[in-house]
Parts: structure tokens; C-alpha cells; sequence
């Protein structure tokens, strides 16, 4: 079954800086579709970056970047020049095709002034 | 073009009842799916519709049941609620062909079940 694990519990960052969210997962197949998704007090999950696996370019959207490496089943999320706006749950997901969203216990990330 | 809605934002039930949750899809999608997420965790897959007709499971027991209507608007039913049951709700709808891997949430339903 397919399983995915973010490690950190909590993050921080100062506001202006870089800050990195780790994710692995576990898969035997070959094609599917990871996400970062993010959750602000509001509650409303916002996606944030997606990427297909069979692209070896990483995905960029703006501020947020990911490092994806397929072999390692490895997928970080990079968010560059923090902001004050950028503090809420951030949850890594996993879905192959249209089945469902498999989704990681979240990294609460800090943003202070 | 609107996103995802649910209704209602909150709801407070009696263990034993029976409660119904909404969710209209973002305009152009055909794919609704349910989620259940307890307090500080992550999401859990319940069901999808496509179509009117479930296509996706996850492991949770019968008394949870959904619908999909024919403008592709969805209800989830639960009965002989739970004090377990307690947590947020949320519906995302993806479309058909080009995007529809990527799911879109709604704001989600708070549940609570004294």
C-alpha cells in the first residue's frame, strides 16, 4: 500500500528566508502525481504545487519550488522569501491517476516577523 | 467560476443521530470526493462519485453513504453518529480529462458529536 511520511512535525522560518518541508513516500508504481497542499486556520486546503512523476523537471509555482527525486521517492518543498501569509499546515499528497488523495500528517510552519 | 462549496460550516449532533452534509462542485467538474479529517491529522479518503456512481472506497464502515446528483452536487450521510465521528469534512471535485488528477477542496464542514 501506498504510504506517505513528513517528518517534521513543526517548522520555522524568519520572515524573507528559506525554508524546506520534507516528504517520502512509498510506491511500487511508476506514474502518479504528488502534491503539496497547504491549510491556514481557515481550514480551506489550497493546492499549492503539483508534479508528475514521469517529469524530471521540478515543478516551480512563483515563490514555492519542489526537489523531486523519483529513485529516493523523495519530494521537499521549497518556499523561498517567506512570508507572514506563508504560516498554515502544509500536507504532502499522493495520488495515482484518479484514485484517491493519500495524504501525509502535515508540517505546521511558523513564519515569524 | 465558483469553487467548491459545503454546507453547513458547522454542526453539532447527539451520538445516535444522523447527519447530512453538501458539497457543490467546482463548475465543470464531475468528480466528488469525500474526506475525513480528525483534529491534527491528515485527511482521510472516504468515497468518490463520478458520474452519479461510487467509484472509490476507503475503509470506513456502511453507516457512512454518499449521493451524486445529475448537476454532480454531492451528499454525505452518516448514521448512528459517533462521538468518533467528530472532525472536519471536506469535499474536493476534480474534472474530467485534462486536470483531473488534481483535486480542489471545499471549505469543509466541522462536525462535532456530543
Amino acid at each position: 500500500a501506498q504510504t506517505v511520511t513528513q517528518s517534521q512535525p513543526e517548522m520555522s522560518v524568519q520572515e524573507a528566508e528559506t525554508v524546506t518541508l520534507s516528504c517520502t513516500y512509498d510506491t511500487s508504481e511508476s506514474d502518479y502525481y504528488l502534491f503539496w497542499y497547504k491549510q491556514p486556520p481557515s481550514r480551506q486546503m489550497i493546492l499549492v504545487i503539483r508534479q508528475e512523476a514521469y517529469k524530471q523537471q521540478n515543478a516551480t509555482e512563483n515563490r514555492f519550488s519542489v526537489n523531486f527525486q523519483k529513485a529516493a521517492k523523495s519530494f521537499s518543498l521549497k518556499i523561498s522569501d517567506s512570508q507572514l501569509g506563508d504560516a498554515a499546515m502544509y500536507f504532502c499528497a499522493y495520488r495515482r491517476g484518479t484514485d484517491k488523495l493519500i495524504f501525509g500528517t502535515g508540517t505546521r510552519l511558523q513564519v515569524f516577523p | 467560476e465558483t469553487g467548491v462549496t459545503q454546507s453547513p460550516t458547522h454542526l453539532i449532533k447527539t451520538r445516535g443521530q444522523q447527519v447530512t452534509l453538501r458539497c457543490s462542485s467546482q463548475s465543470g467538474h464531475n468528480t466528488v470526493s469525500w474526506y475525513q479529517q480528525a483534529l491534527g491529522q491528515g485527511p482521510q479518503f472516504i468515497f468518490q462519485y463520478y458520474r452519479e456512481e461510487e467509484n472509490g472506497r476507503g475503509n470506513f464502515p456502511p453507516r457512512f453513504s454518499g449521493l451524486q446528483f445529475p448537476n454532480y452536487s454531492s451528499e454525505l450521510n452518516v448514521n448512528a453518529l459517533e462521538l468518533d465521528d467528530s472532525a472536519l469534512y471536506l469535499c474536493a471535485s476534480s474534472p474530467e480529462g485534462r486536470g483531473q488528477e488534481t483535486q480542489y477542496f471545499g471549505p469543509g464542514t466541522r462536525l462535532l458529536v456530543l
